[in-house]
């Protein structure tokens, strides 16, 4: 799976919009672009994901640049809530079931940690 | 909603015990996982499995066994435990393995391995 880019952390005022970036310059294809995150002291939680069009759902939304090498993640009104940490994350489409392409793991890298001010 | 829970939230156990994490899915999904998370190595895969009965290695299965009998239900064995196990242990389960699927995780078990 190709590799993303976040920034370490942000910081947001509570219920302003934040906007998360992603960097992933070397984007395949059939690579889908996931948003989890994780709450401390929890499992992580999907968010939203995409392949080219933005999308919303009543967590997020998610604009994907056109030529697909960024895309950002946007909370539209911040809460203590939603303090946490943010992962981007590429999954390939492609399906082995022999495990030797796509097993189905998730590449967590570091993320980026959100912290909401009252 | 899918669900993912986790048999224990904190589990304290001795060196060289043999410990049973279990995990359980209601969603019918096909693929379950078994990661560790540490701070500054993020979430790493110890196994999964796409069938009852069916397990694939992961990326650090040293130490560790799992068990599917039922497609619901993915137990991780520590065969015996030691003090390099003590880490958030996150069970996970998803419909199919393409890279649309979302993967739903359970709340994480905290293993502390004296």
């Amino acid at each position: 799976d190709a590799k993303t880019t976040q920034p370490n952390s942000m910081e947001s005022n509570e219920e302003e919009p934040v906007h998360l970036p992603c960097n992933h310059s070397t984007i395949s294809g059939t690579d889908y672009i996931h948003w989890y995150r994780q709450l401390p002291s929890q499992g992580p939680e999907y968010v939203i994901h995409g392949l080219t069009s933005n999308v919303n759902n009543r967590m997020a939304s998610l604009a994907i640049a056109e030529d697909r090498k960024s895309s950002t993640l946007i909370l539209h009104r911040a809460t203590l809530r939603d303090a946490a940490v943010y992962y981007c994350i590429l999954r390939d489409d492609l399906v082995s079931y022999d495990g030797s392409s796509n097993t189905g793991k998730l590449i967590f890298g570091q993320g980026t940690t959100l912290q909401v001010k009252p | 909603d899918v669900k993912v829970t986790q048999s224990s939230r904190y589990l304290v156990k001795r060196t060289g015990e043999k410990v049973f994490l279990e995990c359980v899915q209601d969603m019918d999904h096909e693929n379950m996982f078994w990661y560790r998370q540490d701070p500054g190595l993020g979430l790493r895969l110890i196994y999964f499995s796409y069938d009852v009965k069916m397990k694939e290695k992961g990326d650090i299965p040293e130490g560790y066994s799992v068990s599917r009998e039922k497609k619901e239900r993915f137990s991780l064995i520590l065969e015996s435990a030691s003090t390099n196990q003590t880490s958030m242990y996150l069970c996970a389960s998803s419909l199919l393995t393409s890279g649309r699927e979302t993967q739903y995780f359970g709340p994480g078990t905290r293993l502390l391995v004296l």
